[in-house]
């Protein structure tokens, strides 16, 4: 069935160092991938987005990577901050006639002084 | 803010009732999706409607049912509540042209409790 997946369901890092969260998806059709962040009590907001005809895209301190070959996603923090604590989500598209996104079960980053 | 309205935000009821969730899309969004989050779960998508019409569907129960009006928002209609009914459940809307993908903005969730 249709899965997107995260290895470990939570992360702590120390403030100031690099974060890396990952996701592995189990539909090689889908073609469009997006991180979201959802913070205790609020909506989930777009972090940074990619699509399958790249493999790395670069934001504000933040670098999504995509390796189509292993079905792998992962998602950099750089210099990561108290305020990046938060459940982060990917999720992949398949495309066609509809553009609904199917969400891993997310990974909560902790960051730590 | 994301532009996507949802009310109301907390709601709490009891067993075998019926609720009514509303959303109000960004302006000129024609997609409207549902997705429920139970405690610490991901969000599982349940339905999307496309300028008033169902475009997609999953998980979602018999006794959940929703429609998108022509004014565009949207209804998340939920009877026979059940205690496994607790959840967030988010709203979000996107542009939804055919085959174009992108982000979707989500509104804050309306938290359910069934007791």
């Amino acid at each position: 069935g249709e899965s997107v997946g995260l290895h470990l369901p939570t992360l702590s890092v120390q403030e100031g160092d690099n974060s890396i969260i990952n996701c592995a998806y189990s539909n090689s059709a889908s073609d469009y991938f997006i991180w979201y962040k959802q913070e205790s009590g609020k909506g989930p907001q777009f972090i940074i987005d990619i699509r399958s005809n790249m493999d790395k895209r670069q934001g504000q301190r933040v670098t999504v990577l995509l390796n189509k070959t292993v079905k792998h996603l992962s998602l950099q923090i750089a210099a990561t901050q108290p305020g990046d604590s938060a459940v982060y989500f990917c999720a992949e598209n398949k495309g066609g006639n509809t553009d609904k996104l199917i969400f891993g079960t997310g990974t909560r980053l902790q960051v730590f002084p | 803010d994301s532009g996507v309205t949802q009310t109301p935000k907390h709601l709490i009821t009891a067993t075998g009732q019926r609720v009514t969730l509303r959303c109000s899309p960004r302006s000129g969004d024609l997609s409207v999706y549902w997705y429920q989050q139970s405690l610490d779960q991901g969000l599982q998508f349940l339905i999307q409607y496309y300028n008033g019409e169902e475009r997609a569907k999953g998980n979602i129960l018999e006794r959940f049912s929703a429609q998108q009006f022509p004014d565009l928002h949207s209804e998340l209609n939920l009877s026979s509540l059940e205690l496994g009914d607790s959840a967030l459940y988010f709203c979000a809307s996107s542009v939804g042209r055919r085959g174009a993908t992108g982000e979707l903005f989500f509104g804050e969730g309306s938290r359910l409790t069934v007791l």
